[in-house]
């Protein structure tokens, strides 16, 4: 049972476009929802975290918007760029201290 | 000051060995989790260690075993490999192991068997 599914698999965006990827959890004792960018051959880095009491939160380019009610949410990059290109993860906390994934966004983003 | 260090980087192993992976913390921090990323996969959770207890185990056999020492590093032994156990084995260190804690990861260790 997947308790994280995220969407899309794969994402093609032109240079200074939005990315936008988005997930959606099964489980309310969740309460703290990271997302990982991982470029190949290393280990995932945190880009930005939420917990469910905040609607919103940015950190330069990067936004993530939550929506407690609907157990969704999504990473929204603004003025995207090359460098950008890399595997996003979307996670959620889990009771043991683990992080359970989703299955990752394969972001391009064309010069 | 350094981050999460897994070693060896590579790893080739045949089927029926066993294999030792190692990840050094980052400094101060108390816990450290192995996770399992198969290629085109998210990483899957394997253990939790925090101070030196095994606070957390994922869905893995019997054959995948781990520990924490006293200087907070921790070892991840597989025995009896199969094909389908080779995969990117990540450490990841945090403060306290709480699922609110930012968790960094290692580079990991991969390994193929053969």
């Amino acid at each position: 049972q997947q308790q994280v599914k995220q969407s899309p698999q794969s994402l093609i965006v032109q240079k200074g476009g939005i990315s936008i990827i988005n997930c959606a959890y099964e489980n309310t004792a969740f309460d703290y929802f990271p997302w990982y960018q991982q470029f190949p051959g290393k280990g995932p880095a945190l880009l930005i975290a939420i917990r469910p009491d905040v609607s919103e939160k940015k950190e330069g380019r990067f936004t993530i918007s939550f929506n407690k009610s609907a157990k969704q949410f999504s990473l929204h990059i603004m003025d995207s760029q090359p460098g950008d290109s890399a595997t996003y993860f979307c996670a959620a906390g889990g009771s043991q201290g683990n992080l359970i994934f989703g299955k990752g966004t394969k972001l391009s983003v064309k010069p | 000051d350094a981050g999460v260090t897994q070693s060896p980087t590579h790893l080739i192993k045949t089927r029926g060995q066993h294999v030792t992976l190692r990840c050094s913390p980052i400094s101060g921090h108390k816990s450290v989790s192995w996770y399992q990323q198969v290629l085109g996969q998210g990483p899957q959770f394997i253990f939790q260690y925090y101070e030196k207890e095994e606070r957390g185990r994922g869905n893995f056999p019997d054959r995948f075993s781990a520990r924490q020492f006293p200087n907070y590093s921790s070892e991840l032994n597989v025995n009896a490999l199969l094909l389908g156990d080779s995969a990117l084995y990540l450490c990841a260190s945090s403060l306290w192991g709480r699922n609110t804690d930012t968790q960094y990861f290692g580079p990991g260790t991969r390994l193929t068997v053969l």
